[in-house]
């Protein structure tokens, strides 16, 4: 069954931890990314990478970090220097680099007690 | 940069009616894609419809269809025969075609209810 599996759906932290968001792809997508939404706004980009072994930085990347060491995977670490991490997190996929279009994760909840 | 602007937070609309969302975009470049994105309350994120800038003909698929005016930079989403299974936040997004990565840009969204 192919697709994009976040994990997992809902996710509490204590203040001070850190904690990896797991997501993975069996589509042979080359492109990954994650987003995080909050209420009444859109999505933003945390990071993203296009090959494996290779990242960038987005525009809201302070108090996170990921790794791509396989082509499959693309976990996420809030870490405990990200101020307000409570938020739904998205991850996303793109085929390559001359293909348009995103698909979507089920996305991970996290709230911080 | 290129932003986004959804003025419509919450919209409403008669089972079997349409609707139009409204979608607006700022962006110095002339090659770029559109799209729209359909959230449920499952949180899913749904492609609905793209559109390639360089293309004139505007883009439909089923009851959804797109109003493109380039030169207005609007890109309003039409869902004709509207359904409970509609009811979603939808989302307009950007990015531009030459760059390889970070520029897939959202609007805030639109909330639409779909009233039986």
């Amino acid at each position: 069954d192919g697709g994009i599996t976040q994990s997992p759906k809902y996710l509490f932290r204590k203040e001070g931890q850190n904690v990896t968001l797991s997501c993975e792809q069996n589509l042979n997508h080359d492109a990954m990314y994650w987003y995080r939404q909050d209420p009444g706004q859109g999505l933003r980009l945390i990071y993203y990478s296009q090959i494996v072994n290779d990242f960038q930085k987005g525009d809201i990347a302070e108090g996170y970090s990921v790794s791509r060491e396989k082509k499959e995977s693309f976990p996420l670490t809030v870490t405990s220097a990200q101020k307000n991490p409570t938020a739904f997190y998205l991850c996303a996929t793109r085929q390559g680099a001359r293909t348009d279009t995103q698909y979507f994760g089920p996305g991970t909840r996290l709230t911080v007690l | 940069a290129q932003t986004v602007t959804q003025s419509q937070p919450e919209m409403s609309v008669q089972e079997a009616e349409t609707v139009t969302l409204s979608c607006t975009y700022d962006t110095s470049e002339s090659d770029y894609y559109l799209f729209w994105y359909k959230q449920p309350p499952s949180r899913q994120m749904i492609l609905v419809i793209r559109q390639e800038a360089y293309k004139q003909q505007n883009a439909t698929e089923n009851r959804f269809s797109v109003n493109f005016q380039k030169a207005a930079k609007s890109f309003s989403l039409k869902i004709s025969d509207s359904q409970l299974g509609d009811a979603a936040m939808y989302f307009c997004a950007y990015r531009s075609r030459g760059n390889y990565g970070q520029n897939f840009v959202f609007g805030p969204g639109t909330r639409l209810s779909v009233l039986p």
